[in-house]
Parts: C-alpha cells; sequence; structure tokens
C-alpha cells in the first residue's frame, strides 16, 4: 500500500540554525499539507499546497517557514532560524485531489528539537 | 471558525467490551468529519469519514462512527475492543462552508486503553 515517508524521522538543531524537513507524498496525489504536534498539545495545521503554490497558511506559518516542492516527488518544509518553540513532531500528509471530502494520508513524522 | 472537542483525555475499557470514543464539533458550515488513529512512533492513520448520507459510517479495523447533526457530534465506537485498539485517536473537521476548504482541525486526542 502505498504511504507518505518523511526523512529524518528525528533531527537536532542548535537554535537560529536551518533545518529542512523532506517529504515524499503519494504519487498520484496532488495536495500536500505540513502539521505539527508540540509535545502533549493538539495536531495544528500550518500549510497546505496545490499547483507549486500555497493554497493555505495558519498563523503559525511565518516568514520564517517556507515549503518547496524542488522536483515531482519531494516535498519540503524549511525553517530559516529555528527557535526552542519550534521544537514538535511535523507531520506531512497528502490527499489525491484538493477537494475537502478527500481524507489526508500521513507521514510518520519528523521530531525535530532544537536546543 | 471551526473547533473540535474530545471531552476525554483517556478512555479505559476491557478486551472485549464496547468502546467509545467521543467527539463534538463546531463549524459554521456543514462538516466534513474523520477519525484518525496514532499509534507509538508512527504517523496519523486514517479511520473513516462523514461526508453526507448514511450517519453511521464503517471504516478500518470494525470501527465505526455515528454522526449527529442536532448533537454535533461524530463519535467512534467499536463493538468489542481489543488490546491493539490501544493508541490516541484524534477526532477532525473540514468546515466546507467555511473560509477554508484544505486543513483538517484536529480535537486534543483521546488515549485508549484496552485492557487484557
Amino acid at each position: 500500500e502505498p504511504e507518505v515517508t518523511q526523512t529524518p524521522s528525528h533531527q537536532v538543531t542548535q537554535m537560529g540554525q536551518e533545518v529542512i524537513l523532506r517529504c515524499v507524498p503519494i504519487s498520484n496525489h496532488l495536495y500536500f499539507y505540513w502539521y505539527r504536534q508540540i509535545l502533549g498539545q493538539k495536531v495544528e495545521f500550518l500549510v497546505s499546497f496545490y499547483n507549486n503554490e500555497i493554497s493555505e497558511k495558519s498563523e503559525i506559518f511565518d516568514d520564517q517557514f517556507s515549503v518547496e516542492r524542488p522536483d515531482g516527488s519531494n516535498f519540503t518544509l524549511k525553517i530559516r532560524s529555528t527557535k526552542l518553540e519550534d521544537s514538535a513532531m511535523y507531520f506531512c500528509a497528502s490527499s489525491e485531489l484538493p477537494q475537502s471530502y478527500n481524507e489526508q494520508f500521513f507521514g510518520p513524522g519528523t521530531r525535530l528539537t532544537v536546543l | 471558525a471551526q473547533s473540535v472537542a474530545q471531552p476525554e483525555d483517556q478512555v479505559n475499557v476491557a478486551e472485549g467490551n464496547p468502546l467509545t470514543v467521543k467527539c463534538t464539533y463546531s463549524v459554521s458550515g456543514n462538516p466534513y468529519l474523520f477519525w484518525y488513529v496514532q499509534y507509538p512512533n508512527r504517523g496519523l492513520q486514517f479511520l473513516l469519514k462523514y461526508i453526507t448520507g448514511d450517519n453511521l459510517v464503517k471504516g478500518s479495523y470494525g470501527f465505526e462512527a455515528e454522526f449527529n447533526k442536532s448533537q454535533t457530534s461524530f463519535h467512534l465506537k467499536k463493538p468489542s475492543a481489543l488490546v491493539s485498539d490501544s493508541a490516541l485517536y484524534f477526532c477532525a473537521v473540514r468546515d466546507i462552508g467555511g473560509d477554508s476548504w484544505g486543513k483538517l482541525q484536529f480535537g486534543a486526542g483521546t488515549q485508549v486503553v484496552v485492557t487484557p
């Protein structure tokens, strides 16, 4: 069964450093997302991406964040200058079509630890 | 604005007994509702969804959920719980009438513990 994959599974970085989290969505999916889950808190929406553009972003997704689909398979989340409060589990998700009734399929997550 | 509430942090049930995980929602329009399950060190796995039609929807692993519009609820149920059902369960909503038709709004999650 096709699945969303994410690398790395765990990333440790120093405050102020740039990190890139990578995701490979399911191959025929067209709509991509990033969510994050701070330890003990809710899963929060960060951004959605369709047709090489951001469709929607949350208040969390400020200028320090960016997303990119550099090739036909990868979908990346970049944090330019990490802060302690960016420590969280980051989930990538994808859906087949942009219709809102389609379920999203999630990857296993990248645990980001900012020291 | 859309929101989801899962009133129970944890649900404890003995194996073989029925399992219910509660979820209520608030949306400005009509909701699309989803249940996901998260096992330790794994991503969120889709269980089932309500879009329209029959209020009782059936999903993976023997789970089902009942949509109740008047009570704005979408409780997850399983007639006979297994120890392997022990996991973190998330309810999520997407408001098709609001200003967002993409993002999922998640509840806080309910930890299910099934004892042998």
